[in-house]
């Protein structure tokens, strides 16, 4: 079975500074989606940034950036420039390419001090 | 486009007593999820339709969690003879097709506490 694992519950970062969340997973698929949520006190999921697994280039969306390592079953998201609305849960999460579920990791609170 | 909508947001419910959630996917969606995700915790997958069929239930879903989607629709959620261990948020996911290039969208979810 997949798994993912998020090992940092809480991280805190000044703002407009950089910081980086760290991911990882075991599958024995080839074919699958890696992605990166955001949750904030509103409790709504929300899409981040998605890498797919054949791709090698890692996967930018503003200033939010992932560090993939396929061999190491590593998924790494950058925050650049830190903002205030960046304060929230941030969670891990694969995507089956056999079977369409998402596996979720037990989440990142990030703070962001002013 | 309203996104996935999910009702109602809050229940309080005795234990013992039954509760239903509805889930209204974002139209012409023909996948929906629904997850289930205590406090400090990510979500953890319960089941998922693709249209009417239920396609898998999760060894977490035991005999008093029964989901259904008819017509392919919403989706209900029904909890039997709740216990103080069902207190969570529910969360509702729909994506348009199969397949991973599909982004799943996420309803603001449906919290739950047993007293």
């Amino acid at each position: 079975a997949q798994t993912v694992t998020q090992s940092q519950p809480e991280m805190s970062v000044q703002e407009a500074e950089t910081v980086t969340l760290s991911c990882t997973y075991d599958t024995s698929e080839s074919d699958y989606y890696l992605f990166w949520y955001k949750q904030p006190p509103s409790r709504q999921m929300i899409l981040v940034i998605r890498q797919e697994a054949y791709k090698q280039q890692n996967a930018t969306e503003n200033r939010f950036s992932v560090n993939f390592q396929k061999a190491a079953k590593s998924f790494s998201l950058k925050i650049s420039d830190s903002q205030l609305g960046d304060a929230a849960m941030y969670f891990c999460a694969y995507r089956s390419g056999r079977d369409d579920k998402i596996i979720f990791g037990k989440g990142t609170r990030l703070h962001i001090l002013p | 486009d309203t996104g996935v909508s999910q009702n109602p947001r809050h229940k309080i419910t005795k234990r013992g007593q039954n509760v239903t959630f509805r889930c209204d996917p974002i139209s012409e969606h023909n996948r929906l999820y629904w997850y289930r995700q205590t406090l400090g915790q990510g979500p953890e997958f319960l089941t998922y339709f693709q249209n009417e069929a239920q396609l898998e239930k999760s060894r977490l879903l035991s005999d008093r969690f029964s989901a259904e989607r008819p017509k392919g629709s919403f989706s209900t959620l029904e909890i039997q003879r709740t216990e103080q261990g069902d207190s969570a948020m529910y969360l509702c996911a729909s994506s348009p097709v199969a397949g991973m290039r599909n982004t799943i969208y996420f309803g603001e979810g449906s919290w739950l506490t047993v007293v």
